[in-house]
């Protein structure tokens, strides 16, 4: 079974500082990896996800990850965090096979400095 | 505007009562899930639906049933409302297999 461990659960950085979310798994088979972000009273939205190629994946908003096998992460980072950065993010992983399910972090909540 | 919809928004529910929370989607996606999401917990996948007929129990199923008669459509039933299931709901849905999720906003529960 597929398991993900987020490090830290509140995360506070100063706008324009570097934002670094981490993310650890354990799979037994080559994973999917996702990460999403919630807002206040929304649902959840993807910010990029690593199926296979390329280790380092780029999504929206300027935020990447990169997928490391031999650490078993994923972490998420932003060069610049900006205000409109705060928010839930939850990194996620299915098993990389024809299995829809997701098992979810417990979530990083990240706030901005001005 | 495509997506999905969830109704109600919010309820407030006595111990015991019956309540079905409603999801519907217009994207013609084939998996639709059930998500609790509890402080601290994340998300915790409930049940889903791989296509129209099919349902499987996720992580915590206990307390809660669905149905899934058409595409469209994947209702979460709690047959006897406790207050540990006080949470906020969450339906998702995918295309094909192992692709992004497309959630919800959410039906915030409060069992008393």
């Amino acid at each position: 079974a597929q398991s993900v461990t987020q490090l830290g659960s509140h995360v506070s950085v100063s706008e324009g500082a570097l934002v670094l979310l981490r993310c650890n798994y354990s799979s037994s088979v080559p994973p999917y990896l996702f990460w999403y972000v919630q807002y206040p009273n929304q649902g959840l939205q993807l910010l990029l996800k690593y199926t296979t190629g390329a280790t380092l994946v780029k999504g929206i908003n300027g935020f990447e990850a990169e997928f490391k096998k031999s650490e078993t992460s994923f972490h998420l980072t932003k060069p610049s965090a900006h205000m409109s950065d705060a928010a839930e993010y939850f990194c996620a992983v299915t098993r990389g096979s024809n299995d829809y399910k997701l098992s979810f972090g417990a979530g990083t909540t990240v706030t901005v400095r001005a | 505007i495509a997506g999905i919809t969830q109704a109600p928004t919010s309820q407030i529910l006595a111990a015991g009562r019956r309540m079905t929370l409603r999801c519907t989607q217009d994207m013609r996606h084939n998996a639709m899930y059930w998500y609790r999401q509890d402080l601290g917990l994340g998300l915790r996948l409930i049940h889903y639906s791989n296509t129209a007929g099919t349902t499987g129990k996720g992580e915590v199923p206990d307390g809660y049933s669905v149905s899934r008669a058409n595409t469209d459509d994947f209702p979460l039933t709690l047959a006897s409302a406790v207050p540990s299931q006080t949470s906020v709901y969450f339906c998702a849905s995918s295309d094909e297999p192992n692709s992004p999720l497309h959630f919800g906003n959410g039906t915030r529960l409060t069992v008393t």
